[in-house]
């Protein structure tokens, strides 16, 4: 079975700080990482995507990745109140048509 | 461009009627479909996933199905809601830099 797993929350930091947001897999044939954002009471929305070992940023995102360690985080510099939401990790294996996700963390961000 | 749609944004049935969602998708063809629920404060459930016309793969035994009539509409059906198909239902297609959401669907089954 596969598993994805982050830590429920909430994680709570302030405005203009560092939200760092982990999630660990158990498939270690996994291939592509994916971060989500939920609003409370909307869909899901894709904010970054990671194939390869290292950093990838996008704006005020990161997403790192160590697949040696199996663990995919993301972190969200100058955090804002409107950054608060469930952030959901998502990962995909090879040959695998489907994401296996976690079941999220959610993030307050306090004025 | 590349969109999903999915309808309706609520419903309130009772429990023992039926169900029909409905998703459909533009700007590609032979799409990858996904049909998940996610209960209240809970992750996303994978239904059903469907990689063509009629090809329809289901996770988890229940009382809801899902059918694929043409490329780009996935539909989630049931012929008698129960009270735990409550939730919230999304519509997901799969393109290379992920899953792309629908607007979902809030069920409550009363």
């Amino acid at each position: 079975q596969k598993e994805v797993e982050q830590n429920s929350g909430p994680l709570s930091v302030p405005e203009g700080a560092i939200a760092s947001l982990n999630c660990t897999y158990s498939d270690r044939g996994s291939q592509s990482f994916f971060w989500y954002r939920q609003y409370s009471g909307k869909s899901p929305e894709l904010i970054m995507f990671i194939y390869s070992n290292g950093d990838k940023e996008d704006g005020r995102f990161t997403a790192q990745l160590n697949k040696a360690s199996q663990y995919v985080s993301l972190l969200i510099r100058d955090s804002q109140p409107s950054d608060s939401a469930t952030y959901l990790c998502a990962v995909n294996s090879a040959g695998f048509q489907k994401l296996v996700f976690g079941t999220g963390t959610r993030l307050l961000v306090s004025p | 461009s590349q969109t999903i749609h999915q309808w309706p944004a609520t419903l309130v049935q009772p429990v023992g009627s039926p169900l029909s969602l409905e998703c459909t998708v533009e700007g590609t063809s032979n799409p990858n479909l996904y049909w998940y629920r996610q209960a209240a404060g809970r992750g996303l459930q994978l239904l059903f996933y469907s990689v063509g016309i009629g090809q329809i793969s289901s996770e988890v035994p229940q009382n809801l199905s899902a059918s694929r009539p043409q490329d780009r509409q996935f539909i989630l059906s049931s012929k008698k809601l129960l009270l735990s198909d409550s939730g919230f239902y999304l519509c997901a297609w799969s393109v290379p830099r992920g899953d792309l959401f629908g607007q979902g669907t809030r069920l409550t089954v009363v």
